[in-house]
């Protein structure tokens, strides 16, 4: 079955501190990989998305993240973090068995805590 | 442009009533999915628009759920009758990419609450 999984529920880092939240994923076949962020009081926001090619993935805010497929991961990463970084992140991989939709299956959400 | 907006922000119902959200996509956007975050856990799929067709609606949970898109434009979502297990926050999203390739325009989600 198809699934993606957010070990940590919460991480905490220091501003300027370079930040992960790690995300892995079980599909068979290539995935199509994405990071969404949710701000307190909106919705959830695109970042970026991992379809093909170059395995380390630029998005928005600074955001990058890494698509590892011998460890089946896609972990998100900043180099240094900002306090308005502090918001909840979801990794989404798209449901291959519903063929060419938009349909995603969401990881359980980490809860990213950047302290001044 | 306007993203996507959702009605009402929050609502709280007592078991066996009747609660119907509203979603407004992004103008154009053919492709409109309803999510729902249930107690803090991960946000799962309900149903898939394109135009006022349903693609796929494999996660709408029981016949209590009932869709619709006419028109093609807003979509509606009634739970009737509610009940505890139906809190959570219900997310619309809404998509012109003609790929499908997941991007997705999310709204701010209703949050139903079932006393």
């Amino acid at each position: 079955a198809q699934s993606v999984a957010q070990p940590e529920d919460q991480v905490n880092v220091a501003e300027g501190n370079p930040l992960t939240v790690k995300c892995t994923y079980s599909v068979s076949g290539n995935p199509y990989l994405f990071w969404y962020v949710q701000y307190p009081n909106r919705g959830l926001q695109f970042l970026l998305k991992y379809i093909t090619g170059d395995n380390l993935v630029k998005g928005s805010y600074g955001f990058e993240a890494e698509f590892n497929k011998s460890q089946t991961s896609f972990h998100l990463k900043k180099p240094s973090a900002l306090v308005s970084d502090s918001a909840l992140y979801f990794c989404a991989v798209r449901d291959k068995g519903s063929g060419n939709t938009g349909k995603l299956i969401f990881g359980q959400g980490t809860t990213l805590q950047v302290k001044p | 442009e306007a993203g996507v907006t959702q009605f009402p922000s929050h609502s709280v119902i007592e078991k066996g009533q009747t609660v119907t959200l509203r979603c407004d996509p992004i103008s154009g956007h053919d492709n409109l999915y309803w999510y729902r975050r249930v107690m803090g856990k991960e946000i799962k799929f309900l149903l898939h628009f394109v135009k006022e067709s349903k693609q796929d609606e494999s996660g709408m949970p029981n016949n209590r759920f009932l869709a619709e898109r006419t028109g093609g434009t807003y979509s509606t979502l009634k739970v009737q009758p509610a009940e505890l297990e139906d809190s959570g926050v219900y997310f619309c999203a809404s998509s012109f990419d003609r790929r499908n390739t997941g991007e997705l325009f999310f709204g701010e989600g209703s949050r139903l609450t079932v006393l």
